[in-house]
């Protein structure tokens, strides 16, 4: 069965980095996008971007440059959500999904909690 | 602000019927498929509709979805204690470079 499985929560200081796993399983990794998303507390789900699973090719939302990084490790068909110089603002449950088509996101991981706190 | 608009919240009782709206403009709903997604606390959301109507197997027909011009509306018959959660639509916006957008979520409350 498809599955997709994240890493656990985090909480780091202002300034710090922070990487968020996605381990996929039970389907042919090459087929679908892989989709970033988050919750900020109290907010909505916020689209963060996509990658592309043949050409590692990121794609980025307004509001997710510069500081967020997409890649992704085919031998262990696993993506991942890098978040450099992390500020308060970015505390927030971080989802990853496959998309099955463009924004039906079908699968999701169980989401990552970050927490940005000094 | 999100790109597309959703009530905050709705409620009815069970056993009822309720309908959440989603507007939105001819670059993005108007011009591309919505899906509607319901996130319970604490879990993943869920895709409930995708290509404005369609179900995933495993979800039962009392949720249903349509699409007019540049609105989308999810349905839900027979209301039960369990559908009280947020829903969120979905969709690509062509007027963007990277054009996911959702709306702001809607609370059901299962009264």
């Amino acid at each position: 069965q498809v599955q997709l499985v994240q890493s656990g929560s985090e909480l780091k200081t202002p300034g710090a980095s922070v990487t968020v796993s996605c381990k996929t399983s039970g389907y042919n990794f090459n087929i679908y996008s892989i989709n970033w998303l988050r919750q900020a507390p109290g907010q909505g789900l916020e689209w963060m971007g996509w990658i592309n699973p043949n050409t590692g090719i990121p794609t980025y939302a307004q509001g997710f440059t510069g500081r967020f990084v997409f890649s992704l490790d085919t031998s262990v068909t696993t993506l991942y959500l890098q978040i450099s110089g992390l500020k308060a603002e970015d505390t927030a449950v971080y989802y990853c999904a496959r998309d099955q088509r463009v924004i039906q996101f079908d699968y999701w991981g169980q989401g990552t909690l970050v927490t940005v706190s000094s | 602000q999100s790109v597309l608009t959703q009530p905050p919240s709705v409620s009815a009782a069970p056993g009822q019927t309720v309908t959440i709206s989603c507007s939105g403009s001819t670059s993005n709903i108007g011009n591309n498929y919505v899906s509607w997604y319901q996130h319970l606390p604490g879990t993943a959301p869920k895709l409930l509709i995708y290509e404005n109507n369609k179900r995933p197997a495993g979800i039962p027909d009392r949720f249903s979805g349509s699409k007019s011009g540049t609105s989308a509306t999810l349905g839900i018959t027979g209301l039960q204690t369990g559908d009280e959660a947020d829903y969120y639509c979905g969709t690509w916006d062509s007027s963007l470079s990277a054009g996911g957008v959702f709306g702001g979520g809607t609370k059901l409350t299962v009264l």
